[in-house]
């Protein structure tokens, strides 16, 4: 499985928006980048997918780059409750397992 | 509607002590799938059912862990003579198709082992 990269961890301000950064220089061509991210005491819980295009959900946008070796997860406007360790996982397509990294621990001052 | 539900959400064993963690999918969800994960860490894969077939078992640690989906819907997972090093959150997750990208987990049993 392709490996991805995250930093640690990043803070953020309520009501400002969040960039949360992804490497993964070894994707395939046949690789979805997904984004879930597990509140504290909760199981993880699925954010966004991509392939190479741009995405856009009620929850976040996924901002691909052209040669698909790094994603961005945006927030728009972090709240409290965004505070929370978000992982991007590199999926084969027809894929079935997920593989989690350490994750980026978001945390969200108020 | 219903997400994906566990029990117990806590247990606590005795090293050597069998146990028995089970998974409700949500309703007519194909795919379920067994993580484990360690204080601090992120989840790691255990196994795959689609139905009632265990097409993946890569990720069992050990022949002490063993699990089954036998009428394709509630899934138990096994660990016999339990050890410390079980110690963990064990999460189930569900998938309504096999080429559905969105997993849904469960809030996990906290299984510690003393």
């Amino acid at each position: 499985d392709a490996k991805t990269t995250q930093p640690n961890s990043m803070e953020s301000n309520e009501e400002e928006p969040v960039h949360l950064p992804c490497n993964h220089s070894t994707i395939s061509g046949t690789d979805y980048i997904h984004w879930y991210r597990q509140l504290p005491s909760q199981g993880p819980e699925y954010v966004i997918h991509g392939l190479t295009s741009n995405v856009n959900n009620r929850m976040a946008s996924l901002a691909i780059a052209e040669d698909r070796k790094s994603s961005t997860l945006i927030l728009h406007r972090a709240t409290l409750r965004d505070a929370a360790v978000y992982y991007c996982i590199l999926r084969r397509e027809y894929g079935n397992k997920l593989v989690f990294g350490a994750g980026t621990i978001l945390r969200v001052k108020s | 509607g219903a997400g994906v539900s566990q029990s117990p959400r806590y247990k606590v064993a005795k090293r050597g002590q069998d146990v028995a963690l089970r998974c409700d999918p949500i309703s007519g969800h194909v795919s379920l799938f067994w993580y484990q994960q360690a204080l601090g860490q992120g989840p790691e894969f255990l196994t795959y059912f689609q139905n009632e077939a265990q097409l993946d078992k890569s990720g069992l640690p050990s022949d002490r862990f063993f699990a089954e989906r036998p009428e394709g819907s509630v899934s138990t997972l096994k660990i016999q003579r339990t050890q410390q090093e079980d110690s963990a959150v064990y999460l189930c997750a569900s998938r309504s198709g096999a080429g559905e990208h969105e997993q849904f987990f469960g809030p996990g049993t906290r299984l510690t082992v003393l």
